[in-house]
């Protein structure tokens, strides 16, 4: 097994601009998760799937980002008219259940700039 | 809402050392769980420890044990026979059965070869 991988792992872009992230969780995990952490903070949970349906979102998505997880597998992160304080790092993870205690396993994130 | 702290934004210790982390967390659930997770630079993070609150026990793996205090809600990392490895970001996290996992802001170890 590859492990959590996310594309691409950096991205530049100008306020305004819409950006896409991808996250292929490890196979036959069924929950996939998005957070966000910022320079000096810890993650923070942004949203979750359970195979394709997004079970939760944090009030720190707000409309401009849009996540989706189409067939179950990978998923995307949509931001749109990016903004400077958008500039972050997108982590995914996965679980291979839901339960409370399972662990769940990190891509290596997203890093994103919006100058 | 429940939260997570970590009162020690960077430590230093020597190599072959013992060092505590810190992390307190405040919840009015009695159901939760809580892990120790590591993010070395530039790569993935990953879980070093977890506990389950209803487990007095305390738990360890290899050189990672934790000292989970319940009623002061309190949940310390201790990393014996330190190594440069383990130089990282360490996160505290608290998850309830809702199935948020909620980070504190990290404590940065740095290993003195």
């Amino acid at each position: 097994d590859t492990g959590v991988s996310q594309d691409p792992r950096h991205k530049i872009t100008k306020r305004g601009q819409n950006v896409t992230f991808r996250c292929d969780p490890i196979s036959e995990h069924n929950r996939l998760y998005w957070y966000r952490q910022t320079l000096g903070q810890g993650p923070e949970f942004l949203t979750y799937f359970q195979n394709e349906a997004q079970l939760e979102k944090s009030r720190l998505l707000s409309d401009r980002f849009s996540a989706e997880r189409p067939k179950g597998s990978f998923s995307t992160l949509e931001i749109q008219r990016t903004e400077q304080g958008d500039s972050a790092m997108y982590l995914c993870a996965s679980s291979s259940t839901g339960a409370p205690f399972d662990e769940q396993y990190f891509g290596p994130g997203t890093r994103l700039t919006v100058t | 809402a429940q939260t997570v702290t970590q009162s020690q934004p960077e430590m230093s210790v020597q190599e072959a050392e013992t060092v505590t982390l810190s992390c307190t967390y405040d919840t009015s659930e009695s159901d939760y769980y809580l892990f120790w997770y590591k993010q070395p630079p530039s790569r993935q993070m990953i879980l070093v420890i977890r506990q389950e609150a209803y487990k007095q026990q305390n738990a360890t793996e290899n050189r990672f044990s934790v000292n989970f205090q319940k009623a002061a809600k309190s949940f310390s990392l201790k990393i014996s026979d330190s190594q440069l490895g383990d130089a990282a970001m360490y996160f505290c996290a608290y998850r309830s059965r809702d199935d948020k996992i909620i980070f504190g802001k990290g404590t940065r170890l740095h290993i003195l070869p």
